[in-house]
């Protein structure tokens, strides 16, 4: 799987969007780009994933550049409970081994009042 | 609820003990996976099991095994157990098949064990 870079840490207001950054340009035609959080050392959630359109769904955004090396992560309307570590990682689905996912360091958001 | 279920939550042992975890995935979900969660390591993945047979594998030391059974659920068994062992230890699943298509994960809310 690709590697991903994310910063290390954010601050976002409360009710304004979270935009938060990965870097993966070593990413591959069929690895997909997924987001997960965890919030303090609870199960890791999953967020959304995509391949190379846009995605929405109830949780949040997904921007995926055109060249698919970067994306970004919107929280449309952040709140205190958003307040975790964001993992971005990157899986081929269609592999015997997609299951090697490896987390890196995520970015760690707080959301402030 | 993730439908992910682990057991036990907490366990406080002694080095040089064995412990089990027991992970049972989401209905339907053919994979399982094991992640470990230290204070200065993040999230390690450790090894995955898909319809009984070992699919992946990770940092997994050798006195660490794992077997998912015919009911789909999971143990993994953590023998010798050192100081440097204490952490999360987190079972996910997932919906993959024999063609390898894997979707998201979906994890237990994990065991935190504590070496004495």
């Amino acid at each position: 799987d690709a590697k991903t870079t994310q910063p290390t840490s954010m601050d976002c207001a409360e009710g304004r969007a979270a935009n938060l950054p990965c870097n993966h340009s070593t990413i591959s035609g069929n690895e997909y780009v997924y987001w997960y959080r965890q919030i303090h050392s609870q199960g890791p959630q999953y967020i959304i994933h995509g391949l190379k359109n846009n995605e929405t769904n109830e949780m949040a955004s997904l921007i995926i550049t055109e060249d698919r090396k970067s994306s970004t992560l919107i929280l449309p309307h952040a709140t205190l409970r958003d307040t975790a570590v964001y993992y971005c990682i990157v899986r081929a689905i269609y592999n015997t081994n997609a299951g090697k996912s490896t987390f890196g360091d995520g970015t760690t958001l707080t959301v402030k009042p | 609820d993730s439908g992910v279920t682990q057991t036990p939550k907490h366990l406080i042992t002694a080095t040089g003990q064995r412990v089990t975890l027991r992970c049972s995935p989401r209905s339907g979900d053919l994979s399982v996976y094991w992640y470990q969660q230290s204070l200065d390591q993040g999230l390690q993945f450790l090894i995955q099991y898909y319809n009984g047979e070992e699919r992946a594998k990770g940092n997994i030391l050798e006195r660490f095994s794992a077997q998912q059974f015919p009911d789909l659920h999971s143990e993994l068994n953590l023998s010798s157990l050192e100081l440097g062992d204490s952490a999360l230890y987190f079972c996910a699943s997932s919906v993959a098949s024999l063609a390898g298509v894997s979707g998201e994960l979906f994890f237990g809310e994990g065991s935190r064990l504590t070496v004495l």
